[in-house]
């Protein structure tokens, strides 16, 4: 089985400081983990994906993150927070590739908020 | 290349009444999920289709749920009767086999109330 938990449910920074939403994945296969961003009543769109190639992935807008499998992490960064990235963010593993079913499981989600 | 396309994008409606939302996935794609998004849940898995065919639709909740896939470029999901807690977002994704790192790609939902 698999499973993600975002380990905050809110996070407040200020404009121009670091940002670091945290996500910890369980699976029983090599998984492949990705972060969603969700603005106000929109969508999801991806922000970066990690598929057992480089560890370190650059997504867009300035984020990245690294994939650990010995602490099984996959916390998503960025060295600049701008008013902009006020959103919701999703950590999800899917170990489709693996196990050959295609359960995309979605973390609780973490609300960023970037003060002026 | 045209995204998800999800169809209505809002929907007020009466409890009982019968509700149906629409998806076209992104052509080529050959899986197609449905999710629900709300406060108390987060977003659940409700059902995926692999070719058109249901795969696992271990999370619907309720009979009253129905999901079809009737060709490559369509897809509904179906409520009746609807009832108030069944407001939610209605997502559809879709992604393709041997491409985009298992990306899945989502419409913009369906934002349904059921007064």
């Amino acid at each position: 089985a698999q499973s993600v938990t975002q380990l905050d449910s809110h996070v407040s920074v200020s404009e121009g400081t670091p940002v670091l939403l945290r996500c910890n994945y369980s699976s029983s296969y090599s998984p492949s983990l990705f972060w969603y961003v969700q603005h106000p009543n929109k969508g999801l769109q991806l922000l970066l994906k990690y598929t057992s190639a480089a560890t370190l992935v650059k997504g867009i807008n300035g984020f990245e993150a690294e994939f650990k499998k010995s602490e099984t992490s996959f916390h998503l960064t960025k060295p600049s927070a701008h008013m902009s990235d006020a959103a919701e963010y999703f950590c999800v593993v899917s170990d489709g590739a693996s196990s050959g079913t295609y359960k995309y499981i979605f973390g609780t989600g973490t609300r960023l908020k970037v003060l002026a | 290349d045209a995204g998800v396309i999800q169809s209505p994008r809002h929907e007020v409606t009466e409890m009982g009444q019968e509700v149906t939302l629409r998806c076209k996935p992104i052509s080529g794609h050959d899986y197609l999920f449905w999710y629900r998004q709300t406060m108390m849940r987060g977003l659940e898995l409700l059902i995926y289709f692999n070719n058109n065919v249901p795969i696992d639709d271990s999370g619907m909740p309720e009979d009253r749920f129905s999901a079809k896939m009737p060709n490559a470029s369509f897809s509904t999901l179906k409520i009746q009767p609807s009832e108030p807690r069944d407001s939610a977002v209605y997502f559809c994704a879709s992604r393709r086999t041997g491409t985009g790192g298992n990306t899945i790609y989502f419409g913009e939902g369906s934002w349904l109330t059921v007064v």
